[in-house]
This record gives C-alpha cells, structure tokens and sequence, in this order.
C-alpha cells in the first residue's frame, strides 16, 4: 500500500521565493497534519485537517504560512515569501478515522521535504 | 495541556544490551501515549501506543512500554539491541477525547555499540 506522499523531497531557493509543499495522504484517512523539524525546536505540529477542514491552526509561524486542503487526497502548505529560518523538514502525516475520538489513531508520517533557503 | 519530557537526548548502549529510554508525562486528564521511532531521512514510524487499556504495551521490533502512572512515566525498552534500532525515538502524549493533537518529546538519539 502506498504511504503518505510527499513532494518535493529537497527543495533549495533563495529568500523572497514562494514555496509550495505538496502532500498526499493515504487513501481512507480523514485527518491530515503538517509538521516542521528543525534541531533547535523539534518536532511542531503547524496545522491540521479534519474531513478536509482546518481544525487548529495555533502552530502556523505566521501569515507567510498558508495551508489548503481543497480535497480528500491532496494538501499543500505554501510559505510566501520564504525567508533562511523557515529552512527545516516539512513532514505531512495523515490517519485514519477514529472509533471514538482523533487521538486514538496513530498518524502515518510521509518521508518530508527537506527545504533550504538560501 | 499535556506534555512530554525525555530524559537524555542521546543514548548509546552496545549490541546485546538492554535499550532503556525514558518519557515523563504532564497531563490533567488520563493520556493516550505513544512511542515514535524516525531513521534517518525518513518520517516517524508508530512502535507502540498506550489507549488506556493493558498498561505494558508491546509494539514492533521487539520494544515494548510500560505506563506507570504512580511515576507519570511510559518509558521504552527492550531487552537486546541490535544494531538496527540505531535512530531517533520520540515520546507522544494526546488526550483522550474530541480532536486533541499529539505532542511530541524532543527526542532521544539512540545509538549502538558494535
């Protein structure tokens, strides 16, 4: 079965630029998340989707971040314009319906994508 | 709010020997736990869950958890390492209700000793 579906898996651009992180969660889940990795920290959680719906918002850095998910197989996260401290690993992770609540399902991550700008 | 704190961002024991990794919770109400283990370039990968019911929980690759609620702990072990295990493991913790995120520890680097 084919995973969580990131693209690009690298991308380098310079300050200024827009960029546009792609993602395609498995087939049949319903909620989707995006996260950045860096060393100093860690793992946030940006946003996440419920049923293609935005449902917390809280960790996006600020109005640069925009995040769509216009339907139930595919997401992009989109910074404009990018500046050198948004360089990190962008993860998406999607999971599947919960019997009882969101929580109670583990969330499957994509390979990220490595962005760097310069 | 919960949380998550793990002890020592880098362990390193040798092949044989047993893994332990630590993860203290702060929760208000009874959490939902997870393990996370990330190879390099790659995503995180779920080893194990705990959901409330058997508080030793057993996941992939030989790891297992115990949920100590006395010690707000839900450490990860396993009694063999292999060189394998080799990564970074990330401690989760969630509520257990509504649409409540995952927050995650900062991670433990584990690394083997031929």
């Amino acid at each position: 079965d084919a995973g969580v579906i990131q693209s690009p898996r690298h991308e380098v651009t310079e300050m200024g630029q827009e960029v546009t992180l792609r993602c395609k969660p498995i087939s049949g889940h319903n909620s989707l998340f995006w996260y950045r990795q860096t060393m100093m920290r860690g793992l946030e959680l940006l946003i996440y989707f419920n049923n293609n719906v935005p449902i917390d918002d809280s960790g996006m850095p600020e109005d640069r971040f925009s995040a769509k998910m216009p339907n139930a197989s595919f997401s992009t996260l989109k910074i404009q314009p990018s500046e050198p401290r948004d360089s990190a690993v962008y993860f998406c992770a999607s999971s599947p319906p919960g019997a009882l609540s969101l929580s109670n399902q583990p969330q499957h991550f994509g390979d990220g994508t490595r962005l760097s700008i310069l | 709010a919960q949380s998550v704190t793990q002890l020592g961002s880098h362990v390193s024991v040798s092949e044989g020997a047993l893994v332990l990794l630590r993860c203290n919770y702060s929760s208000s109400v009874p959490p939902y736990l997870f393990w996370y283990v990330q190879y390099p370039n790659q995503g995180l990968q779920l080893l194990l869950k705990y959901t409330s019911a058997a508080t030793l929980v057993k996941g992939i690759n030989g790891f297992e958890a115990e949920f100590k609620k006395s010690e707000t702990s839900f450490h990860l072990t396993k009694p063999s390492a292999h060189m394998s295990d080799a990564a970074e493991y990330f401690c989760a913790v969630t509520a257990p209700f509504g649409n409540e995120k995952l927050t995650f520890g900062t991670g433990t680097r584990l690394t083997i000793i031929p």
